[in-house]
């Protein structure tokens, strides 16, 4: 079964401007949500997670119960930021990964 | 002093040939993972394992299997490769079941 969604396989913005990367889920319980990053042939590395309620990088992500989602934002989108993201659950004691989200940020 | 590395970088085969990819983490962690990267960007977990259980994702087929010779290390050998192999394959380790993933730099395998 699908537990983590993210319908945008491919998101293009300007730099500048505002971003948002869509992750919904399907878990009856109480979720723990993260998204990861990976830059262009590197590791994926820890971006957030929703019970660290933190900024990193000017990106945030609340965890929307009532939607079951998770998405990431960032008011004013760089050109690092270019990047594949991937929102991930655990369930079961398992990581489960969405499809992930390439973002490009057009300078 | 990386936390997990993986060895080969990079790894150009041919179809039959049998292969390991080695992967070794140096943070402590209990469990450790291998994960395949395919050329649509879709990850998907194999394996996951800890001293006490290895748990198989359903869907590998059995040419594949993790060997840990200890805590600090999960090895993946693979026999009779094929050209759907062909990924990026990641380690990957966590303090427990629950918690954040640290991974490796991947391999990426090329099945010729």
């Amino acid at each position: 079964a699908q537990r983590v969604t993210q319908p945008e396989k491919l998101l293009s913005v300007f730099k500048g401007a505002p971003v948002e990367l869509k992750c919904n889920y399907s878990y009856s319980g109480s979720p723990e949500l993260f998204w990861y990053v990976q830059y262009s042939r590197q590791r994926l590395q820890l971006l957030l997670r929703h019970i660290s309620r933190e900024s990193i990088k000017g990106f945030t992500a609340d965890l929307n119960k009532g939607e079951t989602s998770f998405h990431l934002k960032k008011p004013f989108a760089q050109e690092e930021d270019s990047a594949m993201y991937y929102c991930a659950l655990i369930y079961g004691n398992q990581f489960y990964f969405g499809t992930g989200t390439s973002l490009t940020v057009i300078p | 002093d990386t936390a997990v590395s993986q060895t080969p970088k990079y790894l150009v085969t041919q179809m039959g040939n049998d292969k390991s990819i080695k992967c070794e983490q140096n943070l402590g962690h209990d469990t450790m993972y291998w994960y395949k990267q395919d050329s649509k960007k879709f990850l998907k977990i194999m394996f996951s394992y800890n001293n006490k259980e290895l748990i198989i994702n359903e869907t590998v087929p059995n040419r594949f299997s993790p060997k840990s010779p200890d805590k600090a290390h999960l090895n993946l050998h693979i026999n009779s490769l094929e050209l759907g192999d062909s990924a990026v394959y990641f380690c990957a380790s966590s303090q427990t079941n629950n918690s954040p993933l640290h991974f490796g730099n991947g391999t990426r395998l090329t099945v010729t």
